[in-house]
């Protein structure tokens, strides 16, 4: 059972905008934790996509955003391309549990 | 640039244990921790546990504690992740990642290649 819920899945056509949520609580994002966004291809390795809410890695386009409030985050992806197509994450710490949490997961489909 | 390359598959029985092997370059192995995530087929991802190793210090997520044991040999700048008595719901893709901590939280970046555990 995640500790950060996510939607399963997403969808949109080539070139429109999409977002993600993530929700937390009060001993993870709320606490004031960073929150990080990964992206996974099938049969690879999440790779790091946002970091610390809303800052993008070298080499990540501008297309991808991230944002937190509260006890919630959120990805969102502009001008969706078919290489989006993919499984993305939100990670953060959570205190209670002195370690890492994950979202479960959302599937993005680009129709 | 760090880069974090892990053993290859196995196949292991129930009740046996497995080791896994994250071999890393490019960097300073004793600057930075290691942490191990599993995901099971299908499944999201689940912190398992983390070693720091200039201090020979472990975390470990408690669904997995008693059965975990993470190690690093600071000689070859490789960590390991052993996990003991194995059932059929450890088969997952096991992941190394550097593990980079501030006052803000944790941070995985970058991930091995992985490397999948079959318990059958």
């Amino acid at each position: 059972q995640s500790m950060l819920t996510q939607p399963p899945s997403v969808s949109g056509a080539p070139g429109q905008r999409v977002t993600i949520s993530c929700t937390g609580s009060s001993s993870n994002i709320g606490a004031g934790y960073d929150v990080h966004w990964y992206h996974q291809l099938p049969g690879t390795a999440p790779k790091l996509l946002i970091y610390a809410n809303s800052n993008r890695p070298s080499g990540v386009p501008d297309r991808f955003s991230g944002s937190k409030s509260g006890t919630s985050a959120s990805l969102a992806i502009t001008g969706l391309q078919a290489e989006d197509e993919a499984d993305y994450y939100c990670q953060s710490y959570d205190r209670s549990l002195s370690g890492s949490v994950f979202g479960g997961g959302t599937k993005l489909t680009v129709l | 640039q760090v880069q974090l390359v892990q053993s290859g598959a196995e196949v292991k029985k129930p009740g046996s244990s497995v080791t896994v092997s994250c071999r890393t370059s490019g960097g300073t192995f004793d600057s930075y921790s290691i942490s191990w995530v599993r995901q099971a087929p299908g499944q999201g991802l689940e912190w398992m546990g983390r070693i720091i190793p200039l201090l020979d210090m472990t975390d470990y997520a408690q669904s997995f504690q008693g059965r975990v044991t993470i190690t690093a040999d600071k000689s070859t700048s490789t960590a390991y992740m052993e996990l003991s008595s194995l059932r059929s719901e450890d088969t997952a893709v096991y992941y190394c990642a550097r593990l980079s901590s501030t006052t803000s939280g944790w941070r995985f970046d970058p991930w091995g290649q992985g490397t999948l555990v079959t318990v059958s």
